[in-house]
């Protein structure tokens, strides 16, 4: 089936730095991409979705400028968390809708900031 | 808008017993679909079962079946002869059609625990 491989699974970053993730579809075109957020033992909160070629698009209270989200290629899509703070510490996932109503999830990022 | 509740925040059973977790929803548009995942402390999310709004008969895969009740708009799971390995966080989920977005809305999840 198809798959969609997220890096890095975890991360450690300093206050102040920037975290890039990655997704990437690896068997499909993937011109969408959804970002979920996920606060311990809470549910996946939509951050944005990312269509490729064009601007991402954030849900209501979501900073823009601190969530980067480029959709360069149809198999690539990056969150960069800029100037991360430990409140930004967090899982976050991304997932590509397959044709009708599947969707396949890439394995979570945990991102903590020190 | 749509929204999904799971009223149930934790959940035990017994070894080889079956469990039925809770989920309701509401929507607006005729056609949805509905998603169970579980989610075990790794993180990743692991797809389970999924119904169609427009399917007349309940879905099931192996251990999992799903009642779907439309009417009630509730798409309970039914995880039967529990196992140890089930216990996990489990979300119900439904999905916009494709051409309104087609994004998933997530319920509070369900913390199962499977007892031996």
């Amino acid at each position: 089936g198809a798959v969609v491989s997220q890096h890095p699974s975890w991360v450690i970053c300093k206050s102040g730095t920037s975290v890039k993730i990655e997704c990437r579809s690896l068997d499909f075109q993937a011109t969408t991409m959804f970002w979920y957020r996920q606060f311990p033992k809470q549910s996946l909160m939509l951050m944005a979705t990312s269509n490729e070629g064009s601007k991402a698009t954030y849900e209501q209270g979501v900073e823009k400028d601190k969530f980067l989200i480029n959709h360069a290629s149809l198999t690539l899509s990056t969150l960069t968390v800029t100037s991360a703070h430990p409140e930004d510490s967090s899982f976050y996932i991304c997932s590509a809708p397959g044709q009708g109503y599947e969707a396949f999830f890439g394995q979570g990022t945990r991102l903590t900031v020190v | 808008a749509q929204k999904i509740t799971q009223t149930q925040p934790g959940m035990f059973v017994q070894e080889k017993e079956a469990v039925t977790l809770d989920c309701t929803y509401d929507t607006s548009d005729p056609s949805y679909g509905l998603f169970w995942y579980k989610q075990p402390s790794s993180g990743e999310m692991i797809f389970l079962i999924y119904q169609g709004s427009y399917d007349q008969q309940n879905a099931t895969e192996g251990r999992y079946s799903l009642n779907f009740q439309k009417a009630r708009k509730s798409a309970n799971l039914v995880i039967s002869a529990s196992q140890l390995g089930d216990s996990a966080m489990y979300f119900c989920a439904m999905r916009s059609p494709p051409n309104t977005g087609n994004q998933f809305y997530f319920g509070t999840g369900t913390s199962l625990t499977v007892i031996p």
